[in-house]
């Protein structure tokens, strides 16, 4: 059993679309980050959520870490396709930000 | 440019083979860790370092060896290659506020 589930796994739209993705699990963590990584290379940080509730914007991506701190999704409005890539959120299983767990991951192509 | 430098960026191996994956950091950071990337599995801990002479394992760690002498440094071995051991490696290190990952090894083992 993961410890952290992503959906959906593929994801296909169409430039100027709007998607979200989803990071779910039953157990409670200290945070989450969100990753993405682009063919051949390795994955880039690109947000941390800390709080229960917590939004973040990273320009055209939204980021929410649930209340009871056991999910996460994010949020791209009108995608482009320098969004598509291979998201990946983690989290610290013990509490250890240092220590990371990562899901399956998000492949989103987005087409012109 | 500061980061994490792997190398080599591909290798095949035969059954057997042994090798050195190499990884260097020069932001002085103290935690290092190697990961395993395969299809639909997402990334795997394989051993990690929380400063030099330190090394611990993670969650994958048969078939691997590795040794922290700097804070710079942190190679993974592979002391006889497996053909499951065919995967995309990659580096990472960390400060404690999110990780730097290095551009990976794609290893085949023939």
């Amino acid at each position: 059993t993961q410890l952290l589930e992503q959906s959906p796994q593929f994801l296909s739209i169409q430039e100027g679309e709007n998607l979200t993705v989803y990071c779910n699990s039953s157990s409670v963590f200290s945070s989450l980050q969100w990753y993405r990584q682009e063919p051949g290379e390795g994955p880039v940080l690109l947000v941390t959520v800390v709080t229960g509730g917590e939004v973040k914007k990273l320009k055209r991506l939204t980021f929410q870490f649930g209340d009871a701190r056991k999910d996460s999704s994010l949020h791209i409005t009108a995608a482009q396709p320098g969004d598509t890539g291979l998201y990946l959120c983690a989290v610290p299983p013990g509490g250890s930000a240092r220590q990371l767990t990562f899901g399956s991951g998000t492949q989103l192509t987005v087409l012109p | 440019n500061a980061g994490v430098t792997q190398t080599p960026k591909f290798q095949v191996l035969k059954t057997g083979q042994s090798m050195t994956l190499q990884c260097a950091q020069d932001m002085n950071h103290e935690y290092m860790s190697w990961y395993r990337q395969d299809p639909g599995m997402g990334l795997r801990l394989i051993h990690y370092s929380v400063g030099a002479g330190i090394t611990d394992q993670g969650e994958v760690p048969n078939g691997y060896n590795v040794s922290r002498s700097t804070t710079e440094d942190f190679p993974l071995r592979l002391l006889s290659a497996a053909p499951s051991q065919t995967s995309v490696y990659f580096c990472a290190s960390t400060a404690g506020a999110g990780y730097t990952f290095g551009s990976g090894t794609r290893l085949t083992v023939v």
